[in-house]
């Protein structure tokens, strides 16, 4: 257990619905990033938080995704009118910039199949 | 935009034998970690390599940083079971090494046969 929870861990919806998806990262880890994998493949990357700040976005988020870190602890990713394409798993990471370069930790993810 | 390869895709192995995945990127790199993620689990971190021509070993697992710091790999000897799983590279490319956002290659897959 790394620390980072994610939550839920399954999500199971119909095409055109929303889904909120949560990340608590480590404690006193400020960093936090937003992965996402598809079958046979790596993650790529989406979006990253320093604090409450979102610093940078992948084109890869299109206008249908938000992510929020609100206080600068845990953290939403919401996807609006899902479509059968977004159906991957969505992973969390939190690091914290004590060090230069700084280690990733990985959640367990959230599976997210859209019917 | 930067893109990291990475081969093979898969590797079936006899217990006892030897692997090594390799990884390339388009661009110069800040520092390259290896992640392992066993089937239906998510990335672990293995080891973080930031110097050029680096080496570092783990038990039965040594990992190169090219002296370029475009390529990488990850060698293990005498494969056991417990190896079984997915290994990815991702590299941290120049210039984003501020926000740490990694750009991972598509994983080689390790089978070991007992």
């Amino acid at each position: 257990d790394t620390g980072v929870s994610q939550d839920p861990r399954h999500k199971i919806t119909k095409r055109g619905q929303n889904v909120t998806f949560r990340c608590d990262p480590i404690s006193e880890h400020n960093r936090l990033y937003w992965y996402r994998q598809t079958l046979g493949q790596g993650p790529e990357f989406l979006t990253y938080f320093q604090n409450e700040a979102q610093l940078e976005k992948s084109r890869l988020l299109s206008d249908r995704f938000s992510a929020e870190r609100p206080k600068g602890s845990f953290s939403t990713l919401e996807i609006q009118r899902t479509e059968q394409g977004d159906s991957a798993m969505y992973l969390c990471a939190s690091s914290s910039p004590a060090g230069t370069p700084t280690i990733q930790y990985f959640g367990a993810g959230t599976r997210l199949s859209v019917l | 935009g930067q893109q990291v390869m990475q081969i093979p895709q898969y590797q079936h192995v006899q217990e006892g034998e030897d692997f090594t995945t390799y990884c390339n990127s388009s661009t110069t790199l800040s520092n390259i970690q290896w992640y392992k993620q066993r089937p239906g689990g998510h990335p672990v971190f293995l080891i973080q390599l930031v110097k050029s021509g680096e080496v570092k070993k783990q038990k039965r697992l040594t990992f190169q940083f090219g002296e370029a710091k475009k390529n990488s790999s990850l060698h293990i000897t005498a494969t056991q079971t417990t190896d079984v799983g997915t290994y990815f590279c991702a590299g941290v490319q120049l210039g984003s090494s501020n926000t740490g956002k990694l750009i991972f290659g598509q994983g080689t897959t390790l089978q070991v046969k007992p």
